[in-house]
């Protein structure tokens, strides 16, 4: 599987979109990319999934850029609730693990 | 939306005593896991089930942990003989494909005295 890495914490306002880029420099062909969000003492909650270009949904955008090293999970408007930890993941559509293994992820703190 | 649910929200517990924590699926789901995070560290992989048996176990589930689906419904995390390094959060997990995303509970808080 491949290894993620993103910042350990980032800091934003009310209102301002939030952009939190993962490397996943050693991504596989079969690899897909996906986003879980996690508030104190809930479980992880799934964000978005993607393997190319632009995904959105009805709350975040999933930007892949054509080598796929990296990924950007993109927040419009944040609000005070959208203070959590996001974690990037990386797994193998196919492969022959399901397990999600989590990094330490990206804490974001939104200010008033 | 559906969800998966877990009781209890927190159990305690003496060292050596037996747990069983629950979980309750969301109901057209196949592949069903267990995660743990003890606190401030992370979300830590334990075991996945799927069509009546483990698919794939982490080191840190070993004998003393054991995995059930008991009815169409339920699904089970049992802890033998628990022990102090056992304290942390437990979180069922379940997906319709090994591919689609996992759902995650709200998980239960173990705390083993």
């Amino acid at each position: 599987l491949a290894k993620t890495t993103q910042p350990i914490s980032m800091d934003s306002y009310e209102g301002q979109e939030v952009n939190i880029t993962c490397s996943h420099n050693n991504i596989a062909t079969n690899d897909y990319i996906t986003w879980y969000q996690q508030f104190p003492s809930q479980g992880p909650r799934f964000i978005i999934q993607g393997y190319k270009t632009k995904v959105t949904n009805e709350v975040a955008s999933l930007f892949i850029p054509a080598d796929r090293k990296s990924s950007t999970l993109s927040l419009p408007r944040v609000s005070l609730s959208d203070t959590a930890v996001y974690y990037c993941l990386v797994g193998a559509y196919g492969g022959a693990t399901n397990k999600l293994i989590f990094g330490t992820g990206t804490l974001l703190a939104v200010q008033p | 939306e559906p969800e998966v649910t877990q009781t209890p929200s927190h159990q305690v517990t003496q060292m050596g005593q037996e747990v069983i924590l629950r979980c309750v699926p969301i109901s057209n789901h196949l592949y069903f896991y267990w995660y743990r995070q003890i606190l401030g560290q992370k979300v830590e992989f334990l075991v996945s089930f799927y069509n009546n048996e483990i698919s794939e176990k982490s080191e840190i589930f070993d004998d003393q942990f054991s995995v059930e689906r008991p009815d169409g419904s339920n699904f089970t995390l049992k802890i033998r003989s628990t022990k102090l390094e056992d304290s942390a959060m437990y979180f069922c997990a379940s997906s319709f494909h090994p591919e689609e995303p996992q759902h995650f509970g709200d998980g239960t808080r173990l705390s083993i005295l």
